[in-house]
């Protein structure tokens, strides 16, 4: 069935830092690609998306890049901040569903001051 | 700016015990979804609805979970004869329009614990 792979698991940088996070789907005709903050105790939370027709989306210190040939979209983040700590979750629809979003295993992002 | 919320928090409950968690979508949103995330797991999900019935369903959404939407503000997710393996962070999440390429605003999770 569909997939999402996410790697790293886990992820420890230095404030000032950029970190990045990678993720491969399985499913082609997936057309859009959330990624979604959660912190302890707390539901995930939308930071940025990507849909299929664009290449790379930036908003801020947070950006998202889109390879549909190869099936992975990436998170970038720089300048990172301690209250960036959380745990990412990559995402890709089901194709032809209406709103089946296919989870990532999370990477738990650790900005150490 | 609004939110999605999720009531109880959190929910203690026995086996074999009915259980209905409760959320309210954002106010225009019209798509409604449930998911839920096992402790320490990805976000799995479970059922979407729309114009007052179910869209689609995952295989873990089966007999004995069903959802409602009683009235224009509530969404409900109900588990009949709760087993220990649905001890999980239940999520709701709702959208604006439809389909899968617009944003998916999550609920804070109600906590299930099955004894």
């Amino acid at each position: 069935g569909e997939n999402v792979e996410q790697h790293p698991s886990t992820l420890s940088v230095q404030e000032g830092d950029s970190a990045v996070i990678k993720c491969t789907y399985s499913d082609s005709a997936s057309n859009y690609f959330p990624w979604y903050k959660q912190e302890l105790g707390k539901g995930p939370q939308l930071i940025i998306d990507i849909r299929s027709n664009v290449g790379e989306k930036k908003d801020q210190r947070i950006a998202v890049t889109l390879n549909k040939t190869a099936k992975h979209f990436s998170l970038h983040i720089t300048e990172t901040q301690p209250e960036d700590s959380a745990v990412y979750f990559c995402a890709a629809s089901k194709g032809g569903s209406q709103g089946n979003l296919i989870f990532g295993k999370g990477t738990k992002l650790s900005v150490k001051p | 700016e609004p939110e999605v919320t999720q009531t109880p928090s959190h929910q203690v409950t026995q086996m074999g015990q009915e259980v209905i968690l409760r959320c309210v979508p954002i106010s225009n949103h019209l798509y409604f979804y449930w998911y839920r995330q096992i402790l320490g797991q990805k976000v799995e999900f479970l059922v979407s609805f729309y114009n007052n019935e179910i869209s689609e369903k995952s295989e873990i959404f089966d007999d004995q979970f069903s959802v409602e939407r009683p009235d224009g503000s509530n969404f409900t997710l109900k588990i009949r004869s709760t087993k220990l393996e649905d001890s999980a962070m239940y999520f709701c999440a709702s959208t604006r329009t439809s389909g899968s390429s617009y944003e998916q605003y999550f609920g804070p999770g109600t906590r299930l614990t099955v004894t």
